[in-house]
């Protein structure tokens, strides 16, 4: 089965580093691209740049530039989301997201990995 | 501007149907859409990509009483036979050049 497992919920002060992951199974991870997707608390979807693991060819939604770091290591099929130094507004549950078909940028976002909440709380 | 618009709400009783508005913006008519399911605490799952020509691919698992028809700028998603599990937000998706976009999100709720 074609799955995207993402790393744990995490907890942490302003001004802290971060670094969570996605990792992909059952299929050739470095020839599809990986997005990552932010939902604030009660709120919609937010795609925020994606990543394509053959190359780490990275594209970011403006809103998200220089805001975050999206880098991968296709040797362990795994993308990752980072921050330098957190706000109390990053709070919030991270989702990566797989297209539907390989070498496609977007297109129908059609695997869903199960989420990552991000507290950042004093 | 690319942008998709969903009404916030729509309700419907247990074993009746309800059908969900996507609407594109001006320009962008004949683009594809895909609709997502969130239940509550859930993450989003893939439900259907739907062409302008109203043709449409499931997502596996998804039931056939999830369905799909295009008009104009309008894509919608038709649920039939609604059950309590049903009750989740529904967003649409689209993408263009250098932009992917997500509608804002129906609540439906079963009555």
């Amino acid at each position: 089965d074609v799955q995207l497992v993402q790393s744990g919920a995490e907890v942490k002060e302003p001004g802290e580093s971060l670094k969570i992951s996605c990792k992909g199974f059952g299929y050739t991870f470095s020839i599809y691209w990986i997005a990552w997707v932010r939902q604030m608390p009660g709120k919609g979807l937010e795609w925020m740049g994606s990543i394509y693991p053959e190359d780490s060819d990275t594209r970011y939604s403006p809103s998200f530039q220089g805001q975050v770091t999206i880098s991968g290591d296709k040797s362990i099929t795994t993308a990752y989301l980072q921050w330098s130094s957190l706000k109390a507004s990053d709070t919030a549950k991270y989702y990566c997201v797989r297209p539907e078909r390989s070498g496609d940028l977007f297109g129908v976002f059609a695997v869903w990995g199960q989420g990552t909440m991000v507290s950042v709380s004093p | 501007q690319l942008v998709l618009t969903q009404s916030p709400s729509a309700s419907a009783s247990l074993g009746a149907s309800v059908k969900l508005a996507c609407t594109l913006s001006s320009g962008h008519s004949t683009y594809t859409v895909a609709w997502h399911q969130q239940q509550p605490e859930k993450g989003p799952r893939f439900l259907m990509k739907l062409n302008n020509d109203g043709s449409h691919n499931k997502g596996d698992g998804i039931p056939d009483r999830f369905s799909g028809s295009s008009s104009g700028a309008e894509r919608y998603l038709t649920i039939s036979s609604l059950q309590s599990e049903d009750e989740a937000d529904y967003y649409c998706q689209t993408w263009g050049t250098g932009v992917l976009v997500f509608g804002p999100g129906t609540k439906v709720t079963v009555l």
